[in-house]
């Protein structure tokens, strides 16, 4: 069985860009979620995603940030006109049910360097 | 968000026990504690949870305090690819969003040869 595939692994973008990063969950799995690690932090939630809804978005940016995870096909994180501020590793995460104690499964990350 | 403490790094010698330790006095009844690591330059990888009694499991095994404010992580016998940070992080069941994990700066575990 497959993990959680992210591609591409590393992105580089220019200021002013778009950046879309790709997440394909673990076969079975219809939840889906988007973490962010800044340079030395930890890992911050941004959304939450079921097939074709958003459940929540509270730690996704207001503005520039979307996300997606269509009926068929991976999960999209969109990122338009970066900044060097998004400069980050991106993680995918999924799982199959949403209970209390089930455990998600991370994908290796997207690296965008925004230049 | 519930919050846990850990040292900021450890290190261990190769085959030996590792201990690392998570203090989290505000956990609530039905908080899960969760740990997970990460290697260099990859995702997380769950490693154990649990949530009063002790628990083993091919990788690791979990001690929980009696009264729930602490836990420690116990590696059985360090090997070199056991170097990653551990993020121990309370599974918070209340208040509608118990998908959310919450990472801190977990502990960095070096591994010496």
């Amino acid at each position: 069985n497959a993990g959680v595939m992210q591609n591409p692994r590393h992105l580089v973008r220019r200021r002013g860009q778009e950046a879309r990063l790709r997440c394909s969950p673990m076969k079975g799995h219809s939840h889906v979620y988007w973490y962010r690690q800044l340079p030395e932090e930890g890992l911050k939630f941004m959304v939450y995603l079921q097939k074709e809804n958003i459940i929540d978005e509270s730690g996704m940016p207001k503005e520039r940030f979307s996300a997606e995870f269509p009926k068929e096909g991976p999960s999209i994180l969109r990122i338009q006109q970066v900044v060097r501020g998004d400069s980050a590793a991106y993680f995918c995460a999924s799982s199959p049910e949403l209970i209390s104690t089930d455990t998600q499964y991370f994908g290796p990350g997207t690296r965008l360097t925004v230049l | 968000d519930a919050k846990t403490t850990q040292p900021n790094s450890m290190e261990s010698n190769e085959e030996e026990p590792v201990h690392l330790p998570c203090n989290h006095s505000t956990i609530s009844g039905t908080d899960y504690i969760h740990w997970y690591r990460q290697l260099p330059s990859q995702g997380p990888e769950y490693v154990i949870h649990g949530l009063t009694s002790n628990v083993n499991n091919r990788m690791a095994s979990l001690a929980i305090a009696e009264d729930r404010k602490s836990s420690t992580l116990i590696l059985h016998r360090a090997t070199l690819r056991d170097a990653a940070v551990y993020y121990c992080i309370l599974w918070v069941v209340s208040g509608g969003s118990n998908y959310k994990l919450t990472f801190g700066k977990g502990t960095l575990l070096t591994v010496n040869p």
